[in-house]
């Protein structure tokens, strides 16, 4: 069964530190991964996604993920936080039926 | 603009009470869907429709109910068989048949509040 796991529930960083969210998938083929941002109150809205290919890729507001099919990972980075990153971050991957698996997500809180 | 919205942003109902949930989108896209959001839980599919006319039920439909009798409206009906409906209400889309961007766009959401 597919499934996603993100293993942080809450992570801190100090501004201008680098950062890792971490994401593991469970998925048969090839999976189609994405992950998105949500503020509080608001939609998803989509950082990034991989299909195949090169399997660093970038996204929106300086972040990148990359994509090991060896450990079924798809950690998003960013090298240097800044306070409006704060938010909470989902991975998700999806099926060739265009149904979407979504993580528990990871909030994060920037400290000045 | 293309985009999905929601409404409306704040919604109270009293128990026993059936309310909708309005989600209309002008991106042309063939799928709809509906999740829940609850703390910790990330989100959870009540629905969703991959052409008008036709719907399947996700992981938690019990309690909900939808239609599609148009490509850009897919609403969802909270009913009073839903004993915990207290939550926020997020809608997407998506393009099946594009591999390429089979991203799912969402909504601004719904936040429903039983009183």
């Amino acid at each position: 069964a597919q499934s996603v796991t993100q293993p942080d529930i809450h992570i801190t960083v100090s501004e201008g530190a680098s950062l890792e969210l971490r994401c593991n998938y469970s998925y048969g083929a090839t999976p189609y991964l994405f992950w998105y941002v949500q503020s509080p109150g608001q939609g998803l809205q989509l950082l990034l996604k991989y299909f195949s290919g090169d399997t660093l890729v970038q996204g929106i507001k300086g972040f990148e993920a990359e994509f090991k099919r060896s450990q079924s990972s798809f950690n998003l980075r960013k090298p240097s936080v800044h306070w409006s990153d704060a938010a909470e971050y989902f991975c998700a991957v999806g099926s060739t039926g265009n149904q979407f698996y979504f993580g528990t997500g990871t909030s994060l809180t920037v400290i000045p | 603009d293309g985009g999905i919205t929601q409404s409306p942003k704040y919604l109270f109902r009293k128990e026993g009470q059936n309310v909708t949930l309005s989600c209309e989108q002008n991106l042309n896209h063939d799928a709809m869907y509906w999740y829940r959001q609850d703390p910790g839980q990330g989100l959870r599919l009540i629905y969703y429709s991959q052409i008008v006319n036709d719907f399947q039920k996700g992981d938690i439909a019990e309690g909900y109910s939808v239609s599609r009798e148009k490509k850009e409206s897919f609403p969802l009906t909270v009913t009073s068989a839903q004993k915990n409906p207290t939550a926020f209400y997020l809608c997407a889309s998506s393009h099946p048949g594009r591999v390429d961007s089979n991203e799912q766009f969402f909504g601004p959401g719904t936040r429903l509040t039983v009183l």
